[in-house]
């Protein structure tokens, strides 16, 4: 059974730091790898999608790389802001189902 | 904007009632997820469909039932509200097309069950 986790589970930095947040999964068949963001009391917001025969995918201050033999994703921000600060999590999906990390609280502080 | 819309953004109701969470996307996606999240035991799956009329139960889907009558539209339906329904729903869309398969979410329903 696919199990993912996300180690911190709380997170707080100084604004203008760069950070590496990280994403374990059980089972490398996975057919692709998503990371969100979270506001308190929102949805969930896309950031980045990774197709499993991909290695990494880039959006402004954000990247994020797969590496499925050894099961981990990361997901890197790139001189942190206080706007960043919100919970990041991960999913994993075979056909249809998403297996869901618990996330990454993080805070910057200004 | 493309966006997937869930009807109520908070909603009380008393414990028995019939209570109905409807979910709206603009993007023509062919999946649709209805999930419950929870502090501590995060995102579950309730139930997802895949097409038209079509539906699968996914981890907790008792005390739940969905409806897919139009591609745009998925409802979830909890038959007798009861405290331990107190969550918020998410609902999500996607399509099958291999070049992008993003998962996009509504804004959550906040359900209160008293």
């Amino acid at each position: 059974k696919q199990e993912v986790t996300q180690i911190p589970a709380a997170l707080s930095v100084p604004e203008g730091e760069n950070l590496v947040l990280n994403c374990s999964f059980t089972d490398s068949a996975i057919y692709n790898l998503q990371w969100f963001r979270q506001d308190p009391g929102k949805g969930l917001t896309s950031l980045l999608l990774i197709q499993s025969s991909q290695r990494e995918q880039t959006s402004g201050r954000l990247n994020a790389s797969l590496d499925k033999s050894s099961g981990r994703s990361t997901l890197y921000i790139a001189a942190s802001q206080p706007g960043d600060s919100a919970t990041y999590l991960c999913a994993v999906t075979g056909t249809y189902k998403y297996i869901f990390g618990t996330g990454t609280r993080l805070k910057v502080l200004a | 904007d493309v966006k997937v819309t869930q009807s109520s953004r908070y909603l009380v109701k008393r414990t028995g009632e019939k209570v109905f969470l409807e979910c709206v996307q603009d993007m023509d996606h062919e999946n649709m997820f209805w999930y419950r999240q929870d502090p501590g035991l995060g995102l579950r799956l309730i139930y997802f469909s895949y097409d038209v009329k079509m539906k699968e139960k996914g981890d907790i889907p008792e005390g739940y039932s969905v409806s897919r009558e139009k591609k745009e539209r998925f409802s979830l339906i909890l038959e007798s509200a009861s405290t331990n329904q107190t969550s918020m729903y998410l609902c999500a869309s996607r399509n099958m097309d291999r070049t992008n398969e993003k998962l996009l979410f509504g804004s959550g329903t906040q359900l209160s069950v008293l």
